[in-house]
């Protein structure tokens, strides 16, 4: 069974702060995606990354992919009251396999 | 384009009933999965369907089943209904194929079983 680690599970800071959360596996996933879900609401994806290594950023968000792709991190910059909510890391083993395997999440909550 | 919606988006039951959740994709996604979300265990995988075929099942028990209709829409049922089945049942859909396989959600429908 494959399973993604996230890590810390919640997270209070004030606006303005960084931040990195991360998403840990003992497993090799061919894809991995981000996504924030608001309180009432589904998922919403934010990226995907692919390659060993790669880098992606989304405004004020940097996506990382470990080389190995067995992890992966977020790091936010000046985190703004917006940024609040569940992230979540989920892993796409890739073949015929079509489900994605998601971590518990880090709970952000940003103070103004 | 619209986005995926379910129905209804809050349901109260009691022990021992069943109960249908609808799902409609995006138009033009092929694939809907569903998932269980709870403040414990997370979100955690049911079943995808792909042109009204099951592909693959997480580890649920029989109690928990689905099926997609020609028109991509899907439903999932939930018979005897337990009270640890009090969740947030959220469908995604895809376009079906398995690089990527990114997954858009639906606002989800909230479940409470009394």
């Amino acid at each position: 069974t494959q399973l993604l680690e996230q890590s810390p599970q919640f997270l209070s800071i004030q606006e303005g702060e960084n931040l990195t959360v991360y998403c840990n596996s003992s497993s090799v996933f061919s894809s991995l995606q981000w996504y924030r879900q608001e309180p009432g609401e589904g998922p919403v994806l934010l990226v995907t990354v692919v390659t060993g290594g790669e880098v992606k950023k989304l405004k004020r968000l940097t996506f990382q992919f470990g080389d190995a792709r067995k992890d992966s991190s977020l790091h936010i910059t000046a985190a703004q009251p917006g940024d609040t909510g569940l992230y979540l890391c989920a892993g796409n083993s890739g073949g015929s396999n079509y489900k994605l395997t998601f971590g518990k999440g880090t709970l952000l909550t940003v103070n103004p | 384009k619209a986005g995926v919606t379910q129905t209804p988006r809050y349901l109260i039951k009691t022990r021992g009933q069943q109960v249908t959740l609808s799902c409609s994709p995006i138009s033009g996604h092929r694939s809907v999965s569903w998932y269980q979300q709870t403040p414990g265990q997370g979100l955690q995988f049911l079943f995808e369907y792909f042109s009204e075929t099951q592909r693959n099942k997480g580890n649920f028990p029989g109690r928990f089943s689905g099926r997609q209709f020609s028109n991509s829409r899907s439903e999932m049922n939930v018979s005897t209904l337990e009270l640890g089945d009090s969740a947030l049942y959220l469908c995604a859909s895809s376009w079906g194929g398995a690089n990527y396989n990114e997954q858009f959600f639906g606002p989800g429908t909230r479940l409470t079983v009394l």
